[in-house]
């Protein structure tokens, strides 16, 4: 199984800061990485798809690059409804995977 | 409107089974795979398998292999998700996702709480 290890596991920022979490993949997923938000009680929502592609709906001020087996998730300028967990999966192949997660918390 | 529907929260004894559904409305049912995704209390998420709608046939991680069942009603666009030889560490809330193939799980129902205890 490929494995996703995603860092920080967690960290504190503040309202407008700038943030990098970053996913490595045990080997090359291609292009087949997603991120997901997760709020407290409430089910995943999608972010992105093929690395960099935003999901409909979701603002511009996310981000998502890399290639292989590195990427990362951008969050420009942080707002309180982004202080979330958020996770990296790959669907490349089966069994599909997450990340561990990382918690973004307040400052 | 699209959506994925599941069942309500279910309480469980140790070695019973729990079976979750997922009904999906607004889109075409067969065009998408449906996966299932279980969260412990305070944990990541763990992906434990999916089924197309189709054909009906499945993949499951290794670890649910030979104690999870997922099947699907094509007069209801309805899926199930059956645990069998439930643990307390089988606690978690289970997700259905829609996968859009070559993208992301980009439809999720609500979760449906399964609670083990004696």
């Amino acid at each position: 199984a490929i494995r996703m290890t995603q860092s920080p596991s967690s960290f504190s920022a503040s309202t407008g800061d700038r943030v990098t979490i970053t996913c490595r993949a045990s080997q090359g997923i291609s292009s087949y990485l997603a991120w997901y938000q997760q709020k407290p009680g409430k089910a995943p929502k999608p972010l992105i798809y093929s690395i960099s592609n935003l999901q409909s709906g979701v603002s511009s001020k996310f981000s998502g690059g890399g290639s292989g087996t590195d990427f990362t998730l951008t969050i420009g300028s942080l707002q309180p409804e982004d202080f979330a967990t958020y996770y990296c999966q790959q669907y490349k192949s089966y069994p599909y995977t997450f990340g561990q997660g990382t918690k973004v918390e307040i400052k | 409107q699209v959506q994925l529907v599941q069942s309500g929260a279910e309480v469980k004894e140790p070695g019973a089974s729990v079976t979750v559904s997922c009904k999906a409305s607004g889109y075409t049912f067969t065009s998408y795979h449906i996966h299932w995704v279980r969260q412990a209390p305070g944990q990541g998420l763990e992906w434990m398998g999916r089924i197309a709608p189709t054909s009906g046939g499945t993949i499951f991680a290794q670890n649910f292999q030979g104690r999870v069942i997922l099947t699907r009603d094509t007069s209801t666009n309805t899926m199930y998700m059956d645990l069998g030889s439930l643990k307390s560490e089988d606690t978690a809330t289970y997700y259905c996702a829609r996968h859009n193939f070559a993208h992301n799980f980009d439809l999720w129902g609500q979760g449906t709480l399964v609670a083990v205890s004696s």
